[in-house]
């Protein structure tokens, strides 16, 4: 079974200053990892994935996530966060192949003051 | 593309009645749909995921008498909230796979916010 540990149920900081929401997992199989991001009252949308290939994937919003295969992380990081920002992101695991579930963390609010 | 909805948004009903919510892919066919509970300030739990035109698979501890659900068509599952009480009060989303680049890859509904009073 995989399981996804997110340490941090909130962050707070201040606008355009940098952040790292982490992120671990634990499975005995391969995986694909995923960030999602939901806002107030909102499902949740995707943020960005790891499937194959190059270990550090990007979305089109400024953030980033790096697989570490050997720590068991994919950690998200921002350079300089936006007051739009402000959500609470989920970190996700699934097995690699077939429809298999999704199984989530339990979520970091990200907060971001002016 | 890949777009998904849920209709209601929110609903309101008496303890003891039963509430449809209907989840429908709006651009794609999705064979598979999985139902999510998230309870305030906590993580999402997956309740069932359901095959087009086969009965839904159930987590474990859930119960499939009282949260039905009807996967009848390639672009609509619905889920029942059958006899309902205040402890089914919850934010309930679902997803469905589009069968694009990656195709297993899930995309969420917007929720629906069922309060039983």
């Amino acid at each position: 079974a995989q399981s996804v540990t997110q340490l941090d149920s909130q962050v707070p900081v201040f606008e355009e200053a940098p952040v790292e929401l982490r992120c671990n997992y634990s499975s005995s199989v391969s995986v694909y990892l995923f960030w999602y991001v939901q806002y107030p009252n909102q499902g949740l949308q995707l943020l960005l994935k790891y499937l194959s290939g190059s270990t550090l994937v990007e979305s089109i919003n400024g953030f980033e996530a790096e697989f570490n295969k050997s720590q068991t992380s994919f950690h998200l990081r921002k350079p300089s966060v936006h007051i739009s920002d402000t959500a609470e992101y989920f970190c996700a695991v699934r097995r690699g192949t077939g429809f298999q579930k999704l199984v989530f963390g339990t979520g970091t609010r990200l907060l971001v003051s002016p | 593309g890949a777009v998904v909805s849920q209709h209601p948004s929110w609903v309101i009903c008496k303890s003891g009645t039963s509430v449809k919510i209907e989840c429908r892919s709006l651009d794609f066919q999705a064979t598979t749909m999985f139902w999510y509970r998230q309870f305030p300030k906590q993580s999402l739990m997956l309740m069932a995921t359901s095959n087009e035109g086969s009965k839904a698979t159930y987590e474990q501890g859930v119960e499939k008498d009282k949260f039905l659900i009807n996967h009848a068509s390639l672009t609509l599952s619905t889920l029942t909230v059958t006899s309902a009480h205040p402890e089914d009060s919850s934010f309930y989303i679902c997803s469905a796979g589009s069968g694009g680049a990656d195709p297993y890859e899930q995309y969420f509904g917007p929720g629906t916010r069922l309060t039983v009073t």
